[in-house]
């Protein structure tokens, strides 16, 4: 099956500083991937779409210049989170749709990056 | 109003029982409709996916979509422990957005 590699796994970090968090489709290449936000028991929220070669569009009321996403190549995206705040703790995940997937458009999911700002 | 609604659970039941979780939805135009099981602290893994309408079935899971009453369901037949997890529905009309539901938590006791 496809593989969706997401590093690092959980970081922990001062507020003030900057994360990168890396997503990559290690067996497939991905036209566009997916960047989500989880809360404790709640659902996926989509913060910005990633298409390689442009640049991202994000989700209403996602701060574009707080998380930058860069799609260099078609099989990676990487999300900065800058001056990072304790509010930006979460469980940040990334998602890839495979090149040529024709009809079937299904996403494929990194493990998740688990972030602590203190 | 929600685009996708989920009943959270917890939904426990005794091993070897059949599961059935489900999710509605409210535009019409969705024809994409995937089933994910999360672990904790885990992504979701795709577990079913299903184009239109119709049912899909493949091992112990089925997935049913009723476009007309926007009502997908996801049976698991003789569930299993390691079948305890949450348990999402995605759904969208374009390969570029999808929608998700809470979850349901799934606890399948030996």
């Amino acid at each position: 099956g496809a593989v969706v590699s997401q590093h690092p796994s959980r970081v922990i970090c001062k507020s003030g500083t900057s994360v990168k968090i890396e997503c990559r489709s290690l067996d497939f290449q991905a036209t566009t991937m997916f960047w989500y936000r989880q809360f404790p028991k709640q659902s996926l929220m989509l913060m910005a779409t990633s298409n390689e070669g442009s640049k991202a569009t994000y989700e209403q009321g996602v701060e574009k210049d707080k998380f930058l996403i860069n799609h260099a190549s078609l099989t990676l995206s990487t999300l900065t989170v800058t001056s990072a705040h304790p509010e930006d703790s979460s469980f940040y995940i990334c998602s890839a749709r495979r090149r040529g997937g024709g009809v079937s458009g299904e996403l494929f999911f990194g493990e998740g990056s688990r972030l602590t700002v203190l | 109003q929600k685009e996708v609604e989920q009943d959270p659970g917890p939904l426990s039941v005794p091993e070897g029982a059949i599961v059935s979780l489900n999710c509605t939805y409210s535009n019409s135009a969705f024809q994409y409709f995937m089933w994910y099981r999360q672990y904790s602290r885990k992504g979701p893994e795709l577990l079913m996916y299903t184009y239109s309408s119709g049912n899909k079935e493949d091992g112990r899971f089925t997935a049913q979509v009723d476009k007309s009453s926007k009502y997908i369901s996801l049976f698991i037949r003789d569930s299993q422990p390691s079948d305890s997890a949450t348990y999402l529905c995605a759904m969208g009309n374009n390969f570029n957005k999808f929608y998700f539901g809470s979850g349901t938590k799934l606890n399948v006791k030996p």
